[in-house]
């Protein structure tokens, strides 16, 4: 069963790059035809989609995020990581990384606690 | 961008009723529909996809119906565990896909 783990700091100052890490366990993030997403959720709000990347390395982005996101792949340490540049106060968020999925998302890891503040 | 409304935003339900949560989108998904559920402190919990296939080792008291624009998901004999926000989520145009905004279900 693929099991998923996210790291990364826990505070990130206002105009820096928010740095993210999903390490996949019980399985290959280069097997098979799927997506693995990148999910946040602000303090008692509901769940935003930021984007994904696919085996093959291609990603699609949230059009609100886009041009501050970037989604990579790195398959000798199977890990997928999330890139944020520019963040304020609205990034504060819980953020998860999710798959393998093609279209609901089955998997989730248990989120990460990311703040933003000087 | 596609917007799913949920409905209601909250609900109030005694322990063995039966509870009905809605779901519209502002255009057709056809069947590519999932519902979560998420407690608080954890990650959600796929409960549904296809509209109505549910996920492995989901209890069979959780029921999802619709297509199209009109959602519903169904907890037959509510238990006390099954106090939650409940999210549905469209994945049939992206980017990007998008949630509801939940309905959160409390005990009565």
């Amino acid at each position: 069963q693929v099991q998923l783990q996210e790291s990364g700091p826990g505070l990130v100052k206002p105009s820096q790059t928010l740095s993210l890490t999903c390490t996949v366990s019980g399985g290959s993030i280069s097997s098979g035809s799927y997506y693995w997403s990148w999910i946040r959720q602000p303090a008692g709000k509901g769940l935003e989609w930021i984007g994904r990347i696919y085996t093959s390395g291609s990603t699609e982005y949230n059009p609100s995020l886009k041009s501050r996101v970037t989604i990579s792949v790195d398959t000798s340490k199977n890990q997928f990581s999330l890139k944020l540049s520019s963040v304020a106060a609205a990034d504060t968020a819980v953020y998860f990384c999710a798959g393998p999925h093609s279209g609901a998302f089955d998997i989730w890891g248990q989120g990460t606690m990311v703040t933003v503040s000087s | 961008e596609i917007v799913m409304t949920q409905s209601p935003a909250t609900l109030s339900v005694s322990p063995g009723e039966r509870a009905t949560l809605s779901c519209r989108a502002s255009q057709s998904v056809s069947s590519n529909l999932a519902w979560y559920q998420q407690k608080p402190g954890q990650a959600p919990r796929l409960l549904i996809y296809g509209a109505s296939t549910r996920a492995t080792g989901i209890p069979a008291r959780f029921s999802g119906s619709g297509y199209g624009t009109e959602f519903t998901l169904t907890i037959s004999s509510l238990q006390s565990e099954d106090l939650a926000v409940y999210y549905c989520q469209q994945y049939n145009n992206w980017p990007p896909w998008t949630f509801g905004q939940g309905t959160k279900v409390e005990i009565k």
